[in-house]
């Protein structure tokens, strides 16, 4: 399973854009990347997920850069309801539950 | 409303006692998976299910059994709780073909203290 390193922790203000950069260089050819958002006292939730280049829905943007050994989720103009820990995962979305690995993940901190 | 339902939200158990958590899910998902979390960490695979009567071990099975006998239903059992075993307990479902667009869906979690 590929391996992601996250910032522990970011803070940001209301209505900025965030940034959340995870790395993973093992990552295999079949493996996507899946973000997720969690808040105190509740279960992960699913943001977004992508294989290659960008991908957006409603609540954030993914970017991926060709060699795919890293990835970006793009949260536009916070808000405090946006204080969550995000994780990022890597992992073959077609396999079984072991292919779902959480790290320690980042916990942002929207002030303001 | 249609998603995944844990309960109790609360215990407390006696070192040696057995109990159940229940999780329940009307997706009709096939992959069902439960995880536990500690403060700090992220979330670890206990054990996971890709079906009704199939079922397999995540990272911490150790003092835990599950069983799936329905495609709604799937129950975690510690055999003899142990302080190590406080956490909190999630547990997660997807459609087997949907996993792209949306993802594992989490119940609320149980918190489980073992004094």
């Amino acid at each position: 399973l590929a391996k992601t390193t996250q910032p522990i922790s970011m803070d940001s203000y209301e209505g900025q854009e965030v940034n959340i950069t995870c790395s993973h260089n093992n990552i295999a050819t079949n493996d996507y990347i899946t973000w997720y958002q969690q808040f105190p006292s509740q279960g992960p939730r699913f943001i977004i997920q992508g294989y290659k280049t960008k991908v957006t829905n409603e609540v954030a943007s993914l970017f991926i850069p060709a060699d795919r050994k890293s990835s970006t989720l793009s949260l536009p103009r916070v808000s405090l309801s946006d204080t969550a820990v995000y994780y990022c995962l890597v992992g073959d979305p077609s396999g079984s539950a072991r292919q779902l690995t959480f790290g320690s993940g980042t916990q942002l901190t929207v002030l303001p | 409303n249609a998603g995944v339902t844990q309960t109790p939200k609360f215990q407390v158990l006696k070192t040696g006692q057995s109990m159940t958590l229940q999780c329940a899910q009307d997706m009709n998902h096939e992959y069902m998976s439960w995880y536990r979390q500690d403060p700090g960490m992220g979330l670890r695979l206990i054990h996971y299910s890709v079906g009704a009567g199939i079922t397999d071990q995540g990272e911490v099975p150790n003092g835990y059994n599950v069983s799936r006998s329905t495609t709604e239903d799937f129950p975690l059992r510690l055999l003899s709780a142990a302080p190590s075993q406080t956490s909190v307990y999630f547990c997660a479902s997807r459609d087997r073909t949907e996993q792209r667009r949306y993802g594992y869906t989490f119940g609320s979690g149980t918190r489980l203290t073992v004094v």
